[in-house]
């Protein structure tokens, strides 16, 4: 069983929807949850970072952990076509320990 | 241009060949790694170097062989390539172990 499980899609949505994307993880040691946006072709590049559980917010994004139910999601409002990645969920145990990524989301935000 | 850089950014070759990917970081970043994505996008850890110090080294075949020659840069080479080396290699760096991780553009292996 892999420690970090994400839906690797393809989702497609139109232009202004909200978009869910969502992990599961297995190890209750894990603390540090982001997620990575990786545009095809390109590296990944940190979108969000958040401590333990709670919602944080940033712009048109919204990243929400639940440690109760191990579970975490990244909510974007209003999807533009430039959303259109590859979004990638990623848990750490202990600042500086290795990071664990789910297998990514492909997204595609039809105009 | 501050950023991770990698090179080559395409890389064919043939099984059994050794091969090796540059990266080099001017960030001023004491932490580097190298993480290996597969076809269906999924990232691992291969190595984490701190100050030129190897500090995590996840399963991977000895074939792989990091080297720092100095904390901006950490190469990777691979002995015998085999088919199932083919991925995209993606370097990063970050402040310390904990801070984020800036990812260069990767390189994609392909072994024939």
């Amino acid at each position: 069983q892999k420690e970090v499980e994400q839906d690797p899609g393809p989702l497609s949505v139109p232009e202004g929807a909200i978009v869910s994307l969502n992990c599961t993880y297995s190890n209750s040691a894990f603390q540090y949850f982001m997620w990575y946006r990786q545009y095809s072709r390109k590296g990944p590049e940190l979108l969000m970072y958040t401590y333990s559980s709670g919602n944080k917010e940033d712009g048109r994004f919204t990243a929400q952990v639940d440690k109760s139910s191990k579970y975490i999601s990244l909510f974007i409002r209003d999807s533009q076509p430039s959303d259109s990645a590859t979004y990638l969920c990623a848990t750490q145990e202990t600042s500086g320990s290795r990071l664990t990524f789910g297998e990514g989301t492909q997204l595609t935000v039809n105009p | 241009d501050t950023a991770v850089s990698q090179t080559p950014k395409y890389l064919v070759t043939q099984m059994g060949n050794d091969k090796s990917i540059k990266c080099e970081q001017n960030l001023g970043h004491d932490t580097m790694y190298w993480y290996k994505q597969d076809s269906k996008k999924f990232l691992k850890i291969m190595f984490s170097y701190n100050n030129k110090e190897l500090i995590i080294n996840e399963t991977v075949p000895n074939r792989f062989s990091p080297k720092s020659p100095d904390k901006a840069h950490l190469n990777l080479h691979i002995n015998s390539l085999e088919l199932g080396d083919s991925a995209v290699y993606f370097c990063a760096s970050s402040r310390g172990g904990g801070d984020t991780q800036y990812f260069g553009p990767g390189t994609r292996l392909t072994v024939l």
